[in-house]
């Protein structure tokens, strides 16, 4: 099975940088994923990594290294509207042969001004 | 037009009624995802679906069925709703994209409500 965390509420200033933590176990790591969650919405996808080391896509940047089952979401210049929920998300072996995406409970960021 | 949609988008039904939720897709992905999310429990699957013939049991299938009737429809079934199913439920979507992510896209959510 899986096993993820990732701290439930974290707080940043307007124009600053800040780093969501997620760590997790798991058996047949197949990918980690971002999403991001407005209140009342569906997530939407931010970032995949299957490979050791930092992918950058804007503003947003995301980590993995798989030996230490550590990940982290870089978000940098902060705007208001980054005040979301940020979802881990790690694809697994679901052990009936096949992999299946198993959530994190999210990451609840405000961006103070 | 949205490429993942959910019918319905409220329900508010009694202990002990049949529901199914619907979801349909135009975006011609063969994966397919059922989803309840709780607050302080996160996204938890309930069933998915890789094709018209392949069914599986996620995390939490327990008290729900699921049909899929078509690559671009899958429908989530309460055959006896309890109020601890009250809970935001999510229709999702995937397939390999250009860059070899399995990303998944959801549907609007359809908030469902047991008395």
């Amino acid at each position: 099975g899986q096993n993820i965390d990732q701290p439930t509420e974290m707080t940043a200033t307007e124009g600053a940088i800040v780093q969501i933590n997620c760590t997790y176990q798991t058996s047949g790591f197949n990918g980690l994923f971002w999403y991001q969650q407005h209140a009342g919405e569906a997530p939407t996808f931010l970032s995949y990594n299957v490979l050791d080391g930092l992918e950058e896509k804007g503003r947003f940047s995301s980590f993995l290294s798989r030996s230490k089952g550590y990940s982290y979401l870089l978000l940098k210049e902060l705007q208001m509207k980054d005040s979301a929920s940020y979802l881990c998300a790690v694809e697994g072996d679901s052990g009936a042969g096949s992999y299946q995406l198993t959530f994190g409970k999210g990451t609840k960021l405000s961006v103070i001004p | 037009d949205a490429d993942v949609t959910q019918t319905p988008r409220n329900r508010i039904t009694k202990t002990g009624k049949r529901i199914m939720l619907e979801c349909s897709q135009t975006k011609g992905h063969d994966r397919m995802y059922w989803y309840r999310q709780d607050p302080g429990l996160g996204l938890r699957l309930i069933y998915y679906s890789f094709d018209v013939k392949d069914i599986n049991k996620g995390e939490i299938s327990d008290g729900y069925s699921v049909s899929r009737q078509a690559q671009a429809k899958f429908s989530l079934s309460l055959e006896s709703a309890i109020p601890n199913q009250t809970a935001l439920y999510f229709c999702a979507t995937s397939d390999l994209n250009g860059r070899g992510d399995r990303e998944q896209f959801f549907g609007p959510g359809t908030r469902l409500t047991v008395l």
